[in-house]
């Protein structure tokens, strides 16, 4: 059963070490997103990527950095992790030409910051 | 920027009772309009969504919203509330295009026996 893919799953760090969320969906959707979500805020937007090529920035993109490696693959990166990114990240996908289509979410990667 | 606005972030209901949850969001253009639901441990499901169609908006599991232009509104109701009900829903907005979506903080609903 396929969709939107998150790897890994739990995450711990110690402060200024840096790590690199995965994120891959096989849905052939053009846009996709990074989500983080903390208790009594919702989701927030970190970036998207509105099509292969193209990101740009959400809400709280500070101490961010993304890549549309290709279609399928959009990843997340810390360059160096502060404890205020302990979170859970969320990636989505969409298809932006299809308004009947839902907006697809991985699982989550529970990530803390030490 | 587009915002939505949660009210109240925990409901709890009696099993078979009414469920609503509130939700007003603010854009200076008809947006497109969602609600989410999430259990434990897991991504975030659409429930319905609002796309300049029908005002009053049919989901799964018997969930419905209605979208008030006046009232800047969309909230979520379910006539009887079952036990598999119990979770975080969240309402969320979005401009043409898909570009970004703005979520609101959540309501976690507990269902009562």
């Amino acid at each position: 059963n396929a969709g939107v893919t998150q790897t890994p799953k739990f995450q711990v760090l110690k402060t200024g070490q840096s790590m690199t969320l995965q994120c891959a969906q096989d849905m052939n959707h053009n846009s996709m997103y990074w989500y983080r979500q903390d208790p009594g805020m919702g989701l927030r937007l970190i970036y998207y990527s509105a099509s292969e090529g193209t990101t740009d920035k959400g809400e709280v993109p500070n101490g961010y950095n993304v890549s549309r490696l290709n279609k399928r693959e959009f990843s997340l990166r810390l360059e160096s992790a502060a404890p205020s990114q302990t979170s859970v990240y969320f990636c989505a996908s969409i298809d932006r030409g299809n308004s009947n289509q839902p907006q697809h979410f991985g699982d989550g990667t529970r990530l803390s910051i030490l | 920027a587009q915002s939505v606005t949660q009210l109240g972030s925990h409901v709890s209901v009696s099993e078979g009772a009414l469920v609503l949850l509130r939700c007003n969001y603010s854009s200076s253009v008809p947006p497109y309009l969602f609600w989410y639901v999430q259990y434990p441990n897991q991504g975030l499901q659409l429930l319905l969504k609002y796309t300049s169609a029908a005002t009053l908006v049919k989901g799964i599991n018997g969930f419905e919203a209605e979208f008030k232009k006046s009232e800047t509104s969309f909230h979520l109701t379910k006539p009887s509330a079952h036990m598999s009900d119990a979770a975080e829903y969240f309402c969320a907005v979005s401009g043409l295009g898909f570009n970004k979506f703005y979520f609101g903080s959540g309501t976690k609903l507990n269902v009562k026996p």
